[in-house]
């Protein structure tokens, strides 16, 4: 049972346009958000994330959104740029009784930035 | 200079046989973790430890042994390793403090034939 989803498994953006990257999640309980960027043959690296008593976080081009009553996060990239070109995971945790605060993770979706 | 660091990149070895991946971290971050990605590229936590003491221990064989010798060291080993064990694996470390995330390591890729 996933808990993380990401349906699309990959996006292409034009250079310069926004990039927007779903996710959502069944838990109720989760109180912490993340994304986290992967290249090939690389491990992923911490990109930004959102506590659940926010909606918004930002830092420089990107911006994630947290909608709670939807159980849904987004990240926003703007303007993109064809190094942003990688496979973008969202994760989720919970306290203790939830996850235990180990990171459940979605499939990824992967994004092309066109030139 | 290398956070986390994990040997060997590649490792491509034969049914049956006995390997051990390493991972090393000069964070000194008290919690480490292996994660193993799947052929569907879902990543699956596998072992959590901290401060050298094993607190996740997810539903994997017996044949895989963490092996944490210092809080900076925690180190997969495999025995009798089969063909659904090829995967990639990675090594990742983290704060008590949940907010800034994890450090991953690049990743071993085990090809067992």
């Amino acid at each position: 049972d996933q808990q993380v989803k990401q349906n699309s498994p990959s996006l292409s953006v034009q250079e310069g346009r926004i990039s927007i990257l779903n996710c959502d999640y069944t838990n109720s309980m989760f109180d912490y958000f993340l994304w986290y960027k992967k290249y090939p043959a690389e491990g992923p690296t911490f990109l930004i994330s959102i506590s659940s008593i926010k909606d918004k976080n930002e830092d420089g081009r990107f911006t994630v959104f947290l909608n709670k009553s939807a159980k849904h996060l987004s990240l926003h990239i703007v303007p993109s740029q064809p190094g942003d070109s990688a496979v973008y995971f969202c994760a989720a945790s919970g306290e203790v009784r939830v996850s235990n605060y180990q990171l459940i993770w979605g499939a990824g979706t992967k994004l092309i930035i066109k030139p | 200079d290398t956070a986390v660091s994990q040997t060997p990149k590649y490792l491509v070895t034969q049914m049956g046989n006995d390997k051990s991946i390493k991972c090393e971290q000069n964070l000194g971050h008290d919690t480490m973790y292996w994660y193993k990605q799947d052929s569907k590229k879902f990543l699956k936590i596998m072992f959590s430890y901290n401060n050298k003491e094993l607190i996740i221990n997810e539903t994997v064989p017996n044949r895989f042994s963490p092996k944490s010798p210092d809080k900076a060291h925690l180190n997969l080993h495999i025995n009798s390793l089969e063909l659904g064990d090829s995967a990639v694996y990675f090594c990742a470390s983290s704060l008590p403090d949940r907010t800034y995330g994890y450090t991953f390591g690049s990743g071993t890729r085990l090809t067992v034939v």
